[in-house]
């Protein structure tokens, strides 16, 4: 599709359980970001892949959590053993060059 | 870190009416990034700003890069009941990072 896309739109778990986010970035966006917002807040920087140099995971609140990509194409977000309080919307960005980051509607997680 | 401020949190008009919202930065940025969220989607990009003192309008909005690098600000004229979400601002640095504010909540009565 033309626009960023994330699956699943919505997730409902467990606490304790492992989950899987995915993002499909807009092809040829080499830069891909991934936030998150908890109810009524900002967007929260989690980590950023540019092509293929190291990517930035000074965001990440917690070993739980790690991310992987595929070239410049497909990504992941895993949350292991999650906890209530990474209950939020986890959106991803993707952009190229020095434009603008254009935007997923995001995965809205909740941790029962 | 970079720190972005900005302000006001959130703002009750009346339709009609002009609307002015602001971020400030304790570093320079390259660019400046204004976005709006409707509930349960993402932000969408509505104007973008690559030097200092540009001035961009979309519309009926429009938005500065402020001179000093380290500040933008974002007015819509004429508000419709159309424009209630939530505006971000965002800017870019050297690292190709972008960092965004808080949002500003914006409720428009008919």
């Amino acid at each position: 599709g033309a626009g960023v896309s994330q699956s699943p739109s919505n997730k409902v778990t467990e606490k304790g359980k492992d989950v899987e986010l995915r993002c499909d970035p807009i092809s040829g966006h080499t830069a891909l970001y991934w936030y998150r917002q908890r109810l009524g807040q900002g967007l929260e920087f989690l980590i950023y892949f540019q092509g293929n140099s190291a990517p930035d995971k000074s965001g990440l609140p917690s070993d739980r959590f790690s991310a992987e990509r595929t070239g410049e194409s497909v990504s992941t977000l895993t949350i292991q053993r999650t906890q209530q309080e990474d209950s939020a919307v986890y959106l991803c960005a993707s952009s190229w060059g020095n434009q603008p980051q254009h935007f997923g509607d995001g995965t809205r997680l909740s941790i029962l | 870190g970079q720190q972005l401020n900005q302000s006001p949190q959130s703002m009750f008009i009346q339709e009609g009416e002009d609307v002015s919202m602001n971020c400030t930065s304790s570093s320079i940025f390259n660019t400046w990034l204004w976005y709006k969220q409707d509930p349960g989607e993402g932000p969408v990009l509505l104007i973008a700003l690559y030097k200092a003192g540009e001035l961009t309008s979309n519309g009926r909005l429009t938005a500065q890069f402020g001179i000093t690098r380290k500040d933008s600000f974002l007015n819509i004229s004429a508000s419709i009941p159309s424009d209630v979400g939530i505006y971000f601002c965002a800017g870019r640095s050297n690292f190709n990072k972008f960092y965004f504010g808080s949002g500003t909540k914006l409720n428009v009565k008919p």
